[in-house]
């Protein structure tokens, strides 16, 4: 059973489009996370959703919108994609609430590629 | 502005040999510090994490030192082995935020 799962894993599409990465969680957790990870490796938090509520919205760009139809999806939809666009974007969930565990657990990635 | 600062930037180790990984942190209200480890193509686990009120945690092979006065913290792999061949992350959050601070990585490489 995989726990957080990601489509596509492979996204290549040239400038201008607009895509969508689905992710999904089968914890039970009730926050869910979107990370950035970029050519050198270094991992950024983009933006984490708790409840379906939005609580972090890191300085990214408003082309990036993330959707949470319910606590266990977070979609992220990019808008008018860049070169600069290019990464590898992680999800992640973790559990808060009244029993909460700090660990973050990612789903496998999808690498994003803009020509 | 980094706010958690790692070294070295690639390790590489004999096989059986002592891995040591670096961490400092600027912002003393962070009150968690985990470990992830990513292989290639996958993505981050949780390999171990430690509060500020402990100086050392060992699961394993695998012990974090704690330097609170410093806002320094360290991995070490003991018996290191080709298979702890991956990047390694250290973090700080502020539990009541929920942010997780990576340190920008260190890709470790052992031997045989």
């Amino acid at each position: 059973d995989t726990a957080v799962s990601q489509t596509p894993k492979y996204l290549v599409t040239q400038m201008g489009n607009d895509k969508s990465i689905k992710c999904e969680q089968n914890l039970g957790h009730d926050t869910m996370y979107w990370y950035k990870q970029d050519s050198k490796k270094f991992l950024k938090i983009m933006f984490s959703y708790n409840n379906k509520e939005l609580i972090i919205n890191e300085t990214v760009p408003n082309r990036f919108s993330p959707k949470s139809p319910d606590k266990a999806h977070l979609n992220l939809h990019i808008n008018s994609l860049e070169l600069g666009d290019s990464a590898v974007y992680f999800c992640a969930s973790s559990q808060h609430g009244l029993v909460a565990s700090y660990e973050q657990y990612f789903g496998p990635g999808t690498r994003l590629t803009v020509t | 502005q980094q706010q958690v600062k790692q070294s070295p930037q690639s390790l590489i180790v004999q096989k059986g040999g002592i891995s040591i990984i670096n961490c400092a942190y600027e912002n003393t209200a962070f009150d968690y510090f985990p470990w992830y480890q990513q292989f290639p193509g996958k993505g981050p686990a949780l390999l171990i994490a430690i509060r500020p009120d402990v100086s050392e945690k060992k699961e394993g092979r695998f012990t974090i030192s704690f330097n609170k006065s410093a806002k320094q913290f360290s991995l070490h792999i003991m018996d290191s082995q080709p298979g702890d061949s991956a990047t390694y992350f250290c973090a700080a959050m502020k539990t009541s935020y929920d942010k997780v601070i990576f340190g920008p990585g260190t890709s470790l490489s052992v031997i045989p």
